[in-house]
């Protein structure tokens, strides 16, 4: 059954470095997501991604967040100068359009220390 | 703007019974999805069941059914025959149908199931 994949499942990195967490999504998907989950809290979404460009974001998406699709098959979001606070569960999800359900990858744990 | 409210934290039930997990929402669309979606500890959320609102039938899905009431904006998950495997966070969500809208999440309910 085909899958989201994210790599890594667990990445932790020194405050003001730069991350780059990568997703692929279900080949034939052509809607792309990145929520967060700070522990113990709700799912929450970051952005969403159609046709190489960004479709919406939420205030949490600001200047230090990028999303990009180098390639064609991977999906990226990059966290330019972390900060403690963005410690969360990242998931990457993709879809096939707005008429069917989005499905999640595994997620990518951030510590930033 | 659209919320999700579960407002329920944490639930028990003895394993072999059946729990229901409270969901409301609010939005002014007519046009829209719900879903189920469950989270173990591995913290991978797996969708359990989701239900299209024009759809007056409730969804099923082996031992997990829903009761969707669109008028009271409630849409409650029921799961039969509890198994241990079932512990999870459990969070509602909402879709509106829409071309590439983001899934709201509730807060989630956490549920344990007693041996």
């Amino acid at each position: 059954e085909p899958e989201v994949t994210q790599t890594p499942s667990h990445q932790v990195t020194q405050m003001g470095q730069e991350v780059i967490l990568r997703c692929v999504p279900i080949s034939n998907h052509l809607y792309f997501y990145w929520y967060r989950q700070i522990l113990g809290q709700k799912v929450e979404f970051l952005v969403s991604f159609y046709n190489n460009e960004i479709s919406e974001k939420s205030e949490i998406f600001d200047d230090q967040f990028s999303v990009e699709r180098p390639d064609g098959s991977n999906f990226t979001l990059k966290i330019r100068s972390t900060k403690l606070e963005d410690s969360a569960m990242y998931f990457c999800a993709s879809s096939l359009g707005g008429y069917t359900e989005a499905f999640f990858g595994q997620g990518t744990r951030l510590t930033v220390v | 703007a659209q919320t999700v409210t579960q407002s329920q934290p944490e639930m028990s039930v003895q394993e072999a019974e059946t729990v229901t997990l409270s969901c409301t929402y609010d939005t002014s669309e007519s046009d829209y999805y719900l879903f189920w979606y469950k989270q173990p500890p591995s913290r991978q959320m797996i969708l359990v069941i989701r239900q299209e609102a024009y759809k007056q039938q409730n969804a099923t899905e082996n031992r997990f059914s829903v009761n969707f009431q669109k008028a009271a904006k409630s849409f409650s998950l029921k799961i039969s025959d509890s198994q241990l495997g079932d512990a999870a966070m459990y969070f509602c969500a909402y879709r509106r149908q829409d071309r590439d809208d983001k899934i709201i999440f509730g807060k989630g309910t956490r549920l344990h199931i007693l041996p």
